[in-house]
């Protein structure tokens, strides 16, 4: 069974850093491309960021291009998001999810989410 | 950046009726080295992430009954459940993955 767990949300002021991990089982992890997805809350998703299987090519969009940083370790199979310059819009439920086979940029399965909150 | 629209922004059916929603990128998510359309759609009940249903606009993932359906090409696409059950209870989302990755705002389906 997939499984993705998210960990390390948590109260950060503004202007501080946070990393978010997610642990993944149940898959060959380094086989696929992974990716973090937010969601604000009672907003809609928003994708943060994606990594190839060996972590050479990753892609952000621009509100969070510079500020945020992907990244996996395969040997431990585990996804991370490290966060820095975090502002309150920044506020959200980050799901980690596997990117689907094919050359497809679905998501097809996703973790619970960890919540992030930036606020003095 | 490629814009998904999705319309309407909130819907109520009666159960066993027919439901449409519709997704409109702001350019053809299509790519003609393949005839692929690159598009997915989720469904996101309260408090759990949101589930695949769709990909490649009509591939239905494994699992996902037979009801929800997906079509369309170029940039208009449409998600279809044929009969509306209890469970269909949801916020709906597209996604294009032709260029990077974008969500459509969401559409909330109730029971009226």
């Amino acid at each position: 069974e997939v499984q993705l767990v998210e960990s390390g949300g948590g109260l950060v002021q503004p202007g501080g850093s946070l990393s978010v991990s997610c642990a993944a089982s149940g898959f060959t992890f380094k086989n696929y491309w992974m990716s973090w997805v937010r969601q604000a809350p009672g907003k809609g998703l928003e994708w943060v960021a994606i990594t190839k299987q060996d972590d050479s090519e990753k892609r952000y969009p621009e509100s969070v291009r510079g500020r945020f940083t992907i990244s996996r370790d395969n040997a431990k199979n585990s996804l991370y998001l490290h966060m820095r310059s975090l502002r309150a819009e920044d506020t959200a439920i980050y799901f980690c999810a596997r990117v689907g086979e094919s050359g497809s940029w679905h998501l097809d399965y996703w973790g619970q989410g960890a919540l992030v909150t930036v606020s003095s | 950046d490629i814009v998904m629209t999705q319309s309407p922004t909130s819907l109520a059916v009666s159960l066993g009726e027919r439901v449409t929603i519709n997704c409109k990128s702001s350019q053809s998510v299509l790519y003609s080295s393949n005839n692929k359309d690159y598009l997915a759609w989720y469904q996101q009940k309260p408090g759990q992430p949101p589930k695949l249903l769709i990909y490649w606009a009509s591939t239905r993932e494994s699992g996902v009954p037979d009801r929800i359906s997906g079509s369309g090409s170029g940039t208009d696409f449409t998600l279809t459940i044929s009969s509306l059950q209890a469970e269909d209870v949801a916020v709906y989302y597209c996604q294009q993955f032709h260029t990077d990755i974008t969500f459509g705002q969401g559409t909330r389906l109730e029971i009226k």
